[in-house]
């Protein structure tokens, strides 16, 4: 069946390090969403990536999306300890489809 | 707005027992899905729903049952309650395919 695997699956940073998760997906997708949650929480949306090579930044988190669009990474500098939590991907596989197939999460701790 | 609603936000079953898991939207949104998130792991879809009187089948829906009568509830319905079905139950909500979803604050559910 179609998968969407992220590495790494745990991730230790000191605070002022910069931090990659990286997302690969089985089969093309027609877009990609980044999604972030805190210890406890429920999953709040970060962005949407659709066209193919596309980059995006919000402040210091930049996200990529792949030309081949399969795969998408999420690169933030300089962490701090409001960065904690797990970062998953989710993928809309071609062709048309409702279905959104989230990523196995990334989760980050930020040591001060 | 109050976004995605959901009740209760912990439960303890008995196996073969059953309950209904609410959710509820007030932003008018047509697309509603439900996600179990089980400890450590991504989000796997169990249904979704594009508008009232219109849901399908996700990733795992077995055990499950939906229903959509109205734009705002898309209860999630548990038959014979299973070890297996501990996990946490998350609703989401979204205007169109290509947009954010809105996640309520999620259901622990203990079935023992």
């Amino acid at each position: 069946g179609q998968q969407v695997m992220q590495i790494p699956q745990y991730q230790h940073v000191q605070e002022g390090e910069d931090f990659t998760t990286y997302c690969n997906s089985s089969t093309t997708l027609s877009n990609i969403q980044w999604y972030k949650q805190r210890p406890g929480g429920h999953p709040v949306f970060l962005i949407q990536l659709v066209k193919s090579g596309e980059v995006k930044k919000q402040k210091r988190l930049t996200f990529q999306f792949g030309e081949a669009k399969k795969n998408s990474s999420l690169h933030i500098t300089a962490t701090q300890t409001t960065d904690v939590g797990t970062y998953f991907c989710a993928g809309l596989p071609y062709p048309g489809t409702y279905k959104y197939i989230f990523g196995t999460g990334t989760r980050l701790k930020v040591l001060a | 707005n109050a976004g995605v609603t959901q009740t209760p936000k912990f439960r303890i079953l008995k196996i073969g027992q059953s309950m209904t898991l609410q959710c509820t939207q007030d932003m008018n949104h047509n697309y509603m899905y439900w996600y179990r998130q089980d400890p450590g792991m991504g989000l796997k879809l169990i249904y979704y729903s594009v508008g009232a009187g219109i849901t399908d089948k996700g990733e795992v829906p077995n055990g499950y049952n939906v229903s959509r009568s109205t734009t705002e509830d898309f209860p999630l319905r548990l038959e014979l309650a299973a070890p297996s079905q501990t996990s946490v139950y998350f609703c989401a909500s979204s205007p169109r395919t290509y947009n954010e979803q809105f996640f309520g604050p999620g259901t622990r559910l203990t079935v023992l």
